[in-house]
């Protein structure tokens, strides 16, 4: 079966660095997403991997290792708006969307 | 970026009536529609699949004459909640792709059945 696996809650601490695993089991692999989602709203992209290493994109960056099946979503400068779920989601071989459950960030003053 | 839009934002109706959620690309043709469910403190459920101008693919355990999908068009999917009931209060959010990448998220739709 598809499986998706991140942690379900998190807590950091404002300025600080954080760093959000996935772990996917898929059939087929045509790239990583991670999304940003807070309450009462609908996802926000964030970032896409297809080829091993690191994408960086401002205070956000991700990971991703094809062989062993696993992304990390790191958030750098913490700031209190940063506080929401990150959904990590693999395309599978027939281009559909797996999502995890998504792991809620909680950020602390 | 590209835009999707969602109409009605929410929408709060008397159980047994039936609902219609529109789902638009606004700058952009969309091949594939997805609308999916989340209810409170879980993740996004896809519930089923569109392509312009065939049927839509339903995941398992969502019921097709339930929640009927139109894609009549490469900028416009509908989703009619029939026969609404409490249960089926949910915040129902669609996407959608252009080629084989990246999904666009419309706002969503909040739906409250009384």
């Amino acid at each position: 079966g598809q499986n998706i696996d991140q942690p379900t809650e998190m807590t950091a601490t404002e300025g600080a660095i954080v760093q959000i695993n996935c772990t996917y089991q898929t059939s087929g692999f045509n790239g990583l997403f991670w999304y940003q989602q807070h309450a009462g709203e609908a996802p926000t992209f964030l970032s896409y991997n297809v080829l091993d290493g690191l994408e960086e994109k401002g205070r956000f960056s991700s990971f991703l290792s094809r062989s062993k099946g696993y992304s990390y979503l790191l958030l750098k400068e913490l700031q209190m708006k940063d506080s929401a779920s990150y959904l990590c989601a693999v395309m599978d071989s027939n281009y559909q969307l797996i999502w995890g459950a998504g792991t809620k960030l909680i950020i602390k003053p | 970026g590209a835009v999707v839009s969602q109409h009605p934002s929410w929408v709060i109706c008397k159980s047994g009536t039936s609902v219609k959620i529109e789902c638009r690309s606004l700058d952009f043709q969309a091949t594939t529609m997805f609308w999916y469910r989340q209810f409170p403190k879980q993740s996004l459920m896809l519930m089923a699949t569109s392509n312009e101008g065939s049927k839509a693919t339903y995941e398992q355990g969502v019921e097709k004459d339930k929640f009927l999908i139109n894609h009549a068009s490469l900028t416009l999917s509908t989703l009619t909640v029939t026969s609404a009931h409490p249960e089926d209060s949910s915040f129902y959010i669609c996407s959608a792709r252009t080629g084989e990448r990246e999904q666009f998220f419309g706002p969503g739709t909040r739906l409250t059945v009384l």
